[in-house]
C-alpha cells in the first residue's frame, strides 16, 4: 500500500502567517493515463473533511486562493498564504492512483 | 443543492453485523461514483471502498472479506455492510461523493458487548 508522510505533524502560527504542509509518497502518484491523483483536504473540529485541492493543485470550487497545491512523483505541497481563523484543523492528504486508497496521518493547525 | 446524510446503528455488538445506508439527494447515484471511508482512534481515515455510477465495487483488501457496498438508485441509496465486527471498527463512518468533493456529517458506530 502507498504510505503518505505527512509533515509537520503540528503547526503553530499567528493570523496572517504563511505556512506550508509537506505530504510525500512512498511510490509516485502519476498514474498511467497522465494525472496525479492527490487531493487535500481540511477537517475542522466536529466535522467532516471538506475538500481544498484535487489533482495536486486544482481549487476545489468555493475554496479561498489563499490555498494553493504543487508538487509532482512523490512531493507534494499546500500552502496557505495568510493563514485565517477558519483555516483551524487538521489537514490531510489522500492519493487515489493506487487501490487501496490512502491519507496521510494529518497535520492539525493551531493558533500560536 | 447536493447533501449526503448517513444512518446506522449506533451501537453494534462484536462478531455482529454493521448497516449503514447513505441517502443523498441533489444528484444522480448513476452519474457518480460513491465512496465509503471510515474515521477510527486507531488508523485515522481509511478508504474502505466504492460503487461506480455503473453500479460496479472496488474494495480496499483489508475489508473485502467481510465488506460488501451496494445501492438503490430508484430511493437514492447507497449500502454498507461489514460483518464480523471487532471493538477495532469503532468509529465514524462517512459516504463521500466522486473525489471527495461531498461528504455525509458521518455516523459514530461503537463495536461493544
Amino acid at each position: 500500500d502507498v504510505v503518505l508522510t505527512q509533515t509537520p505533524p503540528t503547526l503553530s502560527a499567528t493570523i496572517g502567517q504563511s505556512v506550508s504542509i509537506s505530504c510525500r509518497s512512498s511510490q509516485s502518484l502519476l498514474h498511467s493515463n497522465g494525472n496525479t491523483y492527490l487531493n487535500w483536504l481540511l477537517q475542522r473540529p466536529g466535522q467532516p473533511p471538506q475538500l481544498l485541492i484535487y489533482l495536486v493543485s486544482r481549487l476545489e470550487s468555493g475554496v479561498p486562493n489563499r490555498f494553493s497545491g504543487s508538487g509532482s512523483g512523490t512531493d507534494f505541497t499546500l500552502k496557505i498564504s495568510g493563514v485565517e481563523a477558519e483555516d483551524l484543523g487538521v489537514y490531510y492528504c489522500v492519493q487515489s492512483t493506487h487501490a487501496p486508497y490512502t491519507f496521510g496521518a494529518g497535520t492539525k493547525l493551531e493558533l500560536k | 443543492q447536493v447533501q449526503l446524510k448517513e444512518t446506522g446503528p449506533g451501537l453494534v455488538q462484536p462478531t455482529q453485523t454493521l448497516s449503514i445506508t447513505c441517502t443523498v439527494s441533489g444528484f444522480s447515484l448513476t452519474s457518480y461514483y460513491m465512496q465509503w471511508v471510515r474515521q477510527t482512534p486507531g488508523k485515522g481515515l481509511e478508504w474502505m471502498g466504492f460503487i461506480r455510477s455503473g453500479g460496479s465495487t472496488e474494495y480496499n483488501s483489508e475489508f473485502k472479506s467481510r465488506l460488501s457496498i451496494s445501492r438503490d438508485t430508484s430511493k437514492n441509496q447507497v449500502f454498507l455492510k461489514m460483518n464480523s465486527l471487532k471493538t477495532e471498527d469503532t468509529g465514524v463512518y462517512y459516504c463521500a461523493r466522486g473525489n471527495y468533493g461531498h461528504w455525509g456529517q458521518g455516523v459514530m458506530v461503537t463495536v461493544s458487548s
